[in-house]
């Protein structure tokens, strides 16, 4: 199973609006609602930022929202703030047999 | 809310064995799906096996099957990945999570990782 593609990195000033993609195939991203959305900092865990493609786990700010489109979802941050920085990664369920898979990552950075 | 702390990695040569544990708290353990995910130094994340919720049903991605085995004793409240045959290409931090989100589908919580170095 390959990994989904993610941009490397991504970058805007505070206060501006950032979008990552997350392009799979009809057998992962668009073949269910099961794409979710990782923050990682360096040397930290990864937190769950969106999960279900849409839906925001308690605690995570409103400024953070998924979508997907055909084969690609997307993760848009809203209102960029320098605690934003950080790598994100997607993953979305493959079915029974491929299970899980992740994108390479993306690193977000404020201006 | 679970909280999850993983034990058990270190240095180990090629070829050999090393078991990974997971320690849960609280009383919700044996009511989820449960994951193992690793991060390469540097790399991304890469899902590694997951185990349903009385052990019955284990999945695992190609780089693991054959080599590692997950199980689980929900008496302990405790998640295990056996390692075995080990290469130089498994050093990463794993870590484990609980299955989660509305469908629990996605990986929440995250415990803070266990990192396995495998080297000569």
């Amino acid at each position: 199973q390959s990994a989904l593609t993610q941009p490397r990195s991504v970058s805007g000033s505070p206060g501006q609006s950032v979008t990552i993609s997350c392009t799979g195939t009809s057998s992962d991203v668009g073949g269910f609602n099961y794409v979710s959305w990782y923050q990682q900092h360096p040397g930290k865990a990864p937190k769950v930022m969106i999960d279900d493609v849409t839906k925001r786990p308690s605690g995570v700010p409103d400024r953070f929202s998924g979508s997907k489109s055909g084969n690609t979802a997307s993760l848009t941050i809203s209102g960029l703030q320098a605690e934003d920085e950080a790598d994100y990664y997607c993953c979305s369920y493959a079915g029974s047999d491929s299970s899980w898979v992740f994108g390479g990552g993306t690193k977000v950075t404020v201006l | 809310e679970v909280q999850l702390v993983e034990s058990g990695g270190g240095l180990v040569q090629p070829g050999g064995s090393l078991r990974l544990s997971c320690a849960a708290s609280g009383s919700t353990f044996s009511s989820h799906w449960m994951h193992w995910v690793r991060q390469a130094p540097g790399k991304g994340l890469v899902w590694v096996s997951c185990i349903n919720v009385d052990g019955s049903t284990t999945r695992y991605a190609d780089s693991a099957k054959g080599r590692f085995t997950i199980s689980r004793d929900n008496a302990k409240n405790t998640l295990y990945l056996q390692m075995n045959s080990l290469r130089a290409e498994d050093t990463a931090v794993y870590y484990c999570a609980k299955a989660g989100g509305g469908s629990g589908m996605g990986f929440d919580p995250w415990g803070q990782g266990t990192l396995v170095t495998v080297s000569s």
